[in-house]
């Protein structure tokens, strides 16, 4: 079945610079992956989404950059901020409403 | 636009017992999704609802179930409770079913003593 993993649970950075968090899945023909933020006390949030037809898209201070050929996912998060503090999520959808969660890693920044 | 909301927020019960955990979609949302997120398991599909029916399920055992309503208020509830039940249920819900428009709500804590 389909499996999502992540490379790190723990990322620490410096508030302004850059984080990047990774993701890989085993399904080569999943063709729709989405990034979810969840601060402390709080369920998952939307933050962005990608096509297997696209190599890159970006949002406000965030991009996700997918590498189809070795199954890997990032999410970039442009000049960390304190309230970017939470733990960052990819997930693919699956019929039905099922979307597989990778683990999670968690990040702090430190001010 | 009010968003998705679980009650109740936390609960406590003693292995054995059994447990009922509601979730109102936001307005206009159809399907409703349950996931349980443990420190060692991650998030995990229960199972999901549209227009009261059950349409997908989880790998969980038959002690956890759930029900749609025609208002599409969900419940789920677990019997004979287990210490490994406790956990974070959170719930999502989208207008079609879709994953591209799924919220999730804040989760309903509980802890099996």
């Amino acid at each position: 079945g389909e499996s999502v993993g992540l490379h790190l649970p723990t990322l620490s950075v410096q508030e302004g610079d850059n984080s990047i968090i990774n993701c890989a899945y085993s399904n080569s023909a999943s063709d729709y992956f989405i990034w979810y933020k969840q601060e402390s006390g709080k369920g998952p949030q939307f933050i962005i989404d990608i096509r297997s037809n696209m190599d890159k898209r970006q949002g406000q201070r965030v991009t996700v950059l997918l590498n189809k050929t070795v199954k890997h996912l990032s999410l970039q998060i442009a000049a960390t901020q304190p309230g970017d503090s939470a733990v960052y999520f990819c997930a693919i959808p699956l019929q039905g409403g099922k979307l597989i969660f990778g683990q999670g890693t968690e990040l702090s920044v430190k001010p | 636009k009010a968003g998705v909301t679980q009650t109740p927020r936390y609960l406590i019960k003693t292995r054995g017992q059994q447990v009922t955990l509601s979730c109102s979609p936001i307005s206009g949302h159809r399907s409703v999704s349950w996931y349980q997120q443990t420190p060692g398991q991650g998030l995990q599909f229960l199972f999901e609802y549209f227009s009261e029916t059950q349409r997908n399920k989880g790998n969980f055992p038959g002690r956890f179930s759930g029900r749609q309503f025609s208002n599409s208020r969900s419940e789920m509830n677990v019997s004979t409770l287990e210490l490994g039940d406790s956990a974070l249920y959170l719930c999502a819900s989208s207008f079609t079913g879709g994953p591209y428009e799924q919220y999730f709500g804040p989760g309903t804590r509980l802890t099996v003593t």
